[in-house]
């Protein structure tokens, strides 16, 4: 069973940083394509970054530059690692797997959900 | 980026009615669209990828159609799971967006 679980959530300040972890089980992280997505009652559902089976990765032009995608073959598990984080940050962010080929864009499992919070 | 643009917003229906959402892009994106619901405290479900393929193990009273700017949902014969916000998305460039959502209300 393909299951995505969230953690390192929380609080933190305008300027801070923060890393958020989607540990994976069911399937490999290593040979599929992974994204974050976050949500918002004001902006709704907006993609994050996706990183790509060879390990390229993209990102959103609101992230470019303070956010990174990674992962850990060893651990399974795929990160974002915040820098200069900024109020209108504040979401909740999913890990989600994306299908292969043309239709890399499609999230076929999501994680749960956590709340990050930038706020002084 | 793409705009997503989907109506209405809100919808009240009745359980068995048939309920069709429309999303538009703001340019073409050939049938790169997918449909999901969402319900409150909980992540997307994916329902229908490719404009009109249904994902595996969807009911099948959930269809897709359309083609490049214009696309619809459809519920038929809507039952009390359906009640729920659905949302399409374009993956045809880079960012990929969503629409702003649809609730589908109990009348």
């Amino acid at each position: 069973e393909v299951r995505l679980v969230e953690s390192g959530g929380g609080l933190v300040q305008p300027g801070g940083s923060l890393r958020v972890s989607c540990a994976a089980s069911g399937f490999n992280v290593s040979t599929s394509y992974m994204s974050w997505v976050r949500q918002t009652p004001e902006k709704g559902l907006e993609w994050v970054s996706i990183i790509y089976r060879g390990g390229n990765a993209y990102y959103a032009d609101s992230v470019k530059g303070r956010f990174t995608i990674s992962r850990d073959n060893s651990r399974n598990t795929l990160y974002l690692q915040m820098k200069r984080l900024r109020v209108q940050d504040t979401a909740v962010y999913y890990c989600a797997r994306n299908y292969g080929g043309n239709s890399r864009g499609v999230f076929d499992y999501w994680g749960q959900g956590i709340l990050v919070t930038v706020s002084s | 980026d793409v705009q997503m643009t989907q109506s209405p917003s809100t919808l009240s229906a009745s359980i068995g009615d048939r309920v069709t959402i429309t999303c538009r892009a703001s340019q073409s994106i050939s049938s790169w669209l997918a449909w999901y619901q969402q319900k409150p405290g909980k992540a997307p479900k994916l329902l229908i990828y490719e404009s009109s393929t249904l994902e595996s193990g969807v009911p099948s009273r959930f269809s897709g159609s359309g083609s490049e700017t214009e696309f619809t949902l459809t519920i038929s014969n809507l039952q009390p799971d359906d009640f729920a916000s659905y949302y399409c998305q374009q993956y045809s460039t880079y960012s990929w967006t969503f629409g702003r959502g649809t609730k589908v209300e109990i009348k």
